[in-house]
């Protein structure tokens, strides 16, 4: 069974803080490696798609890196602000194209 | 582009009765996913279509829950008899590509079996 882990589990920091959090999954058929963020009462959307060993993505202030070989991927967010409070998911397909599996997700709240 | 679009937004039902969830996903998208979201186990994957075809249905709890998509442009989750630990937020999501591209989800349906 796929097991894809985050940490921390949460994530309180001032608005202006930079901050990050940790993705692992297992390193053996790996396929891509997603990052979604979920506001309360929205639905998922995506920040991030990653396939390739080393790849570093970026859209505004926030950032990811993915490790294949070691089996995790970081997501960074620099100047925190009020509304980057969300929880980030990550998820990871085992290799099988289609059987994305999501970690329990860490909730980041940013206090202004 | 409407996103995906899943109906009931909210069903309350009694225990035992069948409970129908549908689903329409974006134009153009291969795959179609079906997730449970509980507070307990988070985001669980159901099952996944690829170009209509069951792909992976392992993630089904069990027996009363089955699912379909007879067509690209619609599926159904249906659990019969419903109990109420199916209670949970049931989403449903499209890629293009699969895990190659991402995913999108609708605004999910709210189950609460009583």
């Amino acid at each position: 069974i796929l097991n894809v882990e985050q940490s921390p589990q949460s994530l309180h920091v001032q608005e202006g803080d930079s901050t990050n959090f940790t993705c692992s999954f297992p390193s053996s058929n790996f396929y891509a490696l997603h990052w979604y963020r979920w506001e309360t009462a929205k639905s998922p959307e995506a920040l991030f798609v990653m396939t390739l060993n080393g790849d570093e993505k970026k859209k505004g202030r926030i950032s990811a890196t993915l490790n294949t070989k070691e089996g995790y991927s970081y997501l960074y967010i620099k100047g925190s602000q009020p509304e980057d409070s969300a929880t980030y998911l990550c998820a990871s397909d085992g290799g099988s194209q289609g059987n994305l599996i999501f970690g329990k997700g860490t909730k980041l709240s940013v206090k202004p | 582009d409407a996103g995906v679009i899943q109906s009931p937004r909210h069903e309350v039902t009694e225990m035992g009765q069948e409970v129908t969830l549908r689903c329409k996903p974006i134009s153009g998208h291969d795959y179609l996913f079906w997730y449970r979201q509980t507070m307990m186990r988070g985001l669980e994957l159901l099952i996944y279509f690829n170009n209509n075809v069951p792909i992976d249905d392992s993630g089904m709890p069990e027996d009363r829950f089955s699912a379909k998509m007879p067509n690209a442009s619609f599926s159904t989750l249906k659990i019969q008899p419903s109990e109420p630990r199916d209670s949970a937020v049931y989403f449903c999501a499209s890629s293009r590509q699969g895990s190659n591209s991402p995913l999108h989800f609708g605004n999910g349906t709210r189950l609460t079996v009583t």
